[in-house]
């Protein structure tokens, strides 16, 4: 496609359920990339992928955060047993080169989480 | 490691005068420096970046930043504000290899007619 494509754009989860988020990246793009912005802050790295090996994960902020890209194109970033803390816009950006930190990032518009 | 502070949270300017947004960045080599611009409901927008060439780099609708090694600084300026400006904008840092993005807290600008 011709942008990063991200859904659900706004998901409200009841504490304790279980959410996922979709990102479609550009098509062709090697690197893709999950962030964490929480409200008023900026955006803060979760993990990356490399096609479809995650070569990072640092940035989960716990085990309950879980990614996914099974087949080096769509990814899912999924989220267990929801805690209010949890409540962010989700960030999901896609490059065309690996690694190099010239590298522009396309950036989707976001899942918003909140958790009641 | 590296960090940036962006030193206002919030700017306001009048339309038609200039805008300066300041950020200070933190780096233990050679940095990429970016700024970003988030419009509300959109996703984040490459305005320009810096990556050893030119210190002074030019980017999309008019803005431009100037990197000083010396101040470990990285401005981003537009001589004449308008409306549409009015947006989120992050300084971001990662080092010439590293795939990461480190972002800055992010300045609101507002834009008054």
């Amino acid at each position: 496609g011709a942008g990063v494509s991200q859904s659900p754009r706004y998901k409200v989860a009841k504490r304790g359920q279980d959410v996922a988020l979709r990102c479609d990246p550009i098509s062709g793009h090697v690197s893709l990339f999950w962030y964490q912005q929480a409200l008023g802050q900026g955006p803060e790295f979760l993990t990356y992928f490399q096609n479809e090996a995650q070569l990072d994960k640092s940035g989960l902020p716990s085990d309950r955060f879980f990614a996914e890209r099974p087949e080096g194109s769509v990814s899912t970033l999924k989220i267990q047993r929801t805690q209010q803390e949890d409540s962010a816009v989700y960030l999901c950006a896609s490059s065309l080169t690996i690694r190099s930190g010239a590298n522009v990032l396309t950036f989707g518009a976001g899942s918003r989480l909140t958790v009641l | 490691a590296q960090s940036v502070t962006q030193l206002d949270s919030h700017v306001s300017v009048s339309e038609g005068t200039p805008v300066l947004l300041r950020c200070n960045y933190s780096s233990s080599y050679s940095p990429s420096l970016f700024w970003y611009v988030q419009h509300p409901n959109k996703g984040l927008q490459l305005l320009l970046k810096y990556t050893s060439a030119a210190t002074l780099v030019k980017g999309i609708n008019g803005f431009e930043a100037e990197f000083k090694k010396s101040e470990t600084s990285f401005h981003l300026t537009k001589p004449s504000a308008h409306m549409s400006d009015a947006a989120e904008y992050f300084c971001v840092v990662s080092g010439i290899n590293d795939y990461k993005l480190s972002f800055g807290a992010g300045t609101t600008v507002t834009v008054r007619a």
